[in-house]
């Protein structure tokens, strides 16, 4: 039972454009949600995060959303560069004893030029 | 500084055999995670390490699976009968304290090949 899903595999958005990544979780005990990338051949990077007390959290061009009643956050990349092509994961946490990350399946971005 | 590091980059074995996978996390981070990327998946938990002692094991498959960190420091998955289901990429991470809501920094992972 996939815990945090993306269910678009792959987005194609043109360079300056806004790019929206969604995830959706099933987990009402998740209280911390983080986004990474993650280029061919490399671990993946943090990018940002967001806390359940927070609905939004920004920086620069990257800005989550999180919708606690939906179980519902999205990823905005705003303006698009060819630079942010990438793998594009959602992943969530407890913040009692776990530590583990609970991680989506991804979503493949692509910026065309 | 350094990232974390990971050896080998790749590793080919046959079906049946030990392999052991390094992981050399970032200087001074006590916490250690090991994941597990199937292909078209996202990473999947399988260990944590605080310090010396694995404090949550809940993701390790099976007993053919076993981690060490025997100093604190580097950590050894190893991997016994390997099976070709346990082809996949395998991620550590290292956190500084191992506190909730710390961000966790990546390997680039070994990829294992079971033939």
């Amino acid at each position: 039972d996939q815990q945090v899903k993306q269910n678009s595999p792959s987005l194609s958005v043109q360079e300056g454009r806004i790019s929206i990544l969604n995830c959706d979780y099933t987990n009402s005990m998740f209280d911390y949600f983080l986004w990474y990338k993650k280029y061919p051949a490399e671990g993946p990077t943090f990018l940002i995060s967001i806390s359940s007390i927070k609905d939004k959290n920004e920086d620069g061009r990257f800005t989550v959303f999180l919708n606690k009643s939906a179980k519902h956050l999205s990823l905005h990349i705003v303006p698009s560069q060819p630079g942010d092509s990438a793998v594009y994961f959602c992943a969530a946490s407890e913040s009692g004893s776990a530590r583990q990350l609970t991680f989506g399946s991804g979503t493949q971005l692509t910026v065309l030029p | 500084g350094a990232g974390v590091s990971q050896t080998p980059s790749n590793k080919v074995t046959e079906k049946g055999k030990y392999v052991e996978l390094r992981c050399d996390p970032i200087s001074g981070h006590t916490a250690l995670y090991w994941y597990r990327q199937s292909l078209g998946q996202g990473p999947e938990f399988l260990i944590y390490f605080q310090g010396t002692g694995a404090a949550d094991d809940s993701g390790l498959p099976n007993d053919r699976f076993f981690a060490v960190r025997p100093e604190g420091s580097v950590s050894t998955l190893k991997i016994q009968r390997t099976e070709r289901g346990d082809s996949a990429v395998y991620l550590c991470a290292s956190s500084s304290l191992g506190l909730p809501q710390e961000t966790q920094y990546f390997g680039p992972g070994t990829r294992l090949l079971v033939l």
